[in-house]
């Protein structure tokens, strides 16, 4: 059974640094890409970036300059970590495994797993 | 980047159809992708590659289009479809519509 969770420490303060695990079963790092979007107020759902099976990053260039993705296969684990935290910056952040379906000749690359997320206040 | 539009909100009937549509920016093929979320839950999967259902979903969810217009379509409507759907691009990064929320008249 696929299961991924998301914990976070729920209230950062301005300028700081958000950290986020995303504790994953049922498969393996090594065989998925492993996605990060987020869900603020501002602007809905937003991707965020990801590390391939491999341990390769790719970061939506919002994003590029203040975030980082890593992951510990051992411990089935996935790290987010954004600095220079802004009030904008309030939502649900979720980590989603990247799957991809072969049709018609195309390869589709889609989140099919979510985890319920983490709720990220960033306030004073 | 690639902007996705949705209208806001779609008010249906029990019963009834639902027609949903997303515009790209430009072309994105047929790699186009459909989310379901409810209130307080993560998004779900329900369409892929523009017109494909994913594993598990009811035959009453169906999408078609390519390239920069796109449908998604719920017929008949049940009250457990109530929630807000997205499309999502996959073939230039990723990026996701601003959702419609489909109501219940």
């Amino acid at each position: 059974q696929v299961q991924l969770k998301e914990t976070g420490p729920g209230l950062v303060q301005p300028t700081q640094t958000l950290s986020i695990t995303c504790t994953v079963s049922g498969f393996s790092l090594t065989s998925y890409y492993m996605q990060w979007v987020r869900q603020t107020p501002g602007k809905g759902l937003e991707w965020m970036g990801f590390i391939r099976s491999g341990g390769s990053t790719e970061y939506n260039s919002e994003f590029k300059s203040r975030l980082s993705i890593s992951r510990d296969t051992s411990k089935n684990q996935v790290f987010l970590k954004m600095n220079s935290l802004k009030t904008e910056d309030t939502g649900v952040y979720y980590c989603a495994r990247e799957a991809y379906y072969y049709y018609d000749g195309t390869y589709y690359y889609v989140m099919d797993a979510w985890g319920q997320g983490a709720s990220v206040t960033v306030s004073s | 980047d690639i902007v996705l539009t949705q209208s806001p909100a779609l008010a249906v009937s029990l019963g009834q159809r639902a027609t949903i549509s997303c515009r790209a920016s430009e072309s994105v093929r047929s790699s186009m992708h459909w989310y379901q979320q409810k209130s307080g839950q993560q998004p779900k999967l329900l369409i892929y590659g523009a017109s494909n259902l994913a594993s598990g979903v009811p035959a009453r969810f169906s999408g078609s289009g390519s390239g920069t217009d796109f449908t998604f379509t719920i017929d008949p409507v049940e009250a457990d479809d109530i929630a807000t759907y997205y499309c999502q691009q996959s073939r230039n990064d990723h990026t996701f519509g601003a959702g419609t929320k489909l109501e219940l008249k």
